[in-house]
C-alpha cells in the first residue's frame, strides 16, 4: 500500500502570500489531520478532517484553513502569510475516526517544509 | 497534568547501554497512550498504542510500559544502537478522543 503523500515536499513564499498544500492518506483511510512543527515546538495540531467533515480545530487563526474531498483527499490552505508561518506541516491518516485504539494510529507523510520569506 | 509531558528533552546514551524515558498524561477520562519515533529527514513512525492499565508492549528491543491510575507510560530501549537515535513521541487523545496531543519529545543520541 502507498504510504501518505504530500506536495509540495517544498515550499518558498513571501509575506502576504497564499498557500495551498495537499495530502494524499492511504488508501482506505478517512482521517486526515494536519499538524505544524516549528524548531523548539512538538507537534501542534491544526484541524483533522473525517468524511469531509472538519470534526476539530487547534489554536490557530483564520488564516489557516483546510477541507477535504471526497476520496479523503485533503488540502490545507493558509492566508496573508507570515515569517511565523515558517515550518514544517505534516499530515497524517488513519482508519478510524477515533484515536482509542490501534485503528487510530496515525501515518504520517514526509511532510511540507514552508518558508516565508 | 493537563497536556501530554515527556521527560528528559534531550539524552545521550553510549551505543550497547539501555536506557528509558516517560511521557506522563492527564490520567482521568483514559482513552489510549501512543509512541512514535521520529527519525531526522523522516516521517514519524508509529511503535505501540497502550490502552490498558499495566499493559506492556514490545518491538524488538523497545518496549513500553502503562499506568493509567498515575498517569504515565515509560519507553525502555535495550541495548542502544546507532539506528535508535531519534525523537521519541508520546501522544494522548482528547477532545473527546478524537484529536492527538503530542508531547514535545524526548530527542535521543547514540553515541558510537
Amino acid at each position: 500500500k502507498a504510504g501518505v503523500t504530500q506536495t509540495p515536499r517544498y515550499l518558498i513564499k513571501t509575506r502576504g502570500q497564499q498557500v495551498t498544500l495537499s495530502c494524499s492518506p492511504i488508501s482506505g483511510h478517512r482521517s486526515v489531520s494536519w499538524y505544524q512543527q516549528t524548531p523548539g515546538q512538538g507537534l501542534q495540531f491544526l484541524f483533522e478532517y473525517f468524511s469531509e467533515t472538519q470534526r476539530n480545530k487547534g489554536n490557530f487563526p483564520g488564516r489557516f484553513s483546510g477541507r477535504q474531498f471526497s476520496n479523503s483527499r485533503s488540502e490545507m490552505n493558509v492566508s496573508t502569510l507570515e515569517l511565523g508561518d515558517s515550518a514544517l506541516y505534516l499530515c497524517a491518516s488513519s482508519l478510524a475516526e477515533s484515536s482509542s485504539g490501534r485503528r487510530g494510529t496515525q501515518y504520517f507523510g514526509p511532510g511540507t517544509r514552508l518558508t516565508v520569506l | 497534568i493537563l497536556n501530554v509531558e515527556q521527560s528528559p528533552q534531550s539524552l545521550h546514551v553510549q551505543e550497547g547501554d539501555s536506557t528509558n524515558f516517560t511521557c506522563s498524561f492527564p490520567s482521568s477520562n483514559f482513552y489510549a497512550l501512543h509512541w512514535y519515533r521520529w527519525e531526522t529527514a523522516k516521517s514519524p513512525e508509529a511503535l505501540f498504542v497502550m490502552t490498558l492499565n499495566g499493559d506492556e508492549k514490545k518491538k524488538g528491543r523497545i518496549s513500553a510500559t502503562l499506568n493509567t491510575k498515575e498517569g504515565y507510560s515509560y519507553l525502555y530501549i535495550k541495548g542502544s544502537q546507532p539506528e535508535d537515535s531519534a525523537t521519541y513521541l508520546c501522544a494522548w487523545p482528547n477532545f473527546g478522543n478524537e484529536k492527538l496531543t503530542f508531547g514535545t519529545g524526548t530527542r535521543l543520541t547514540i553515541i558510537p
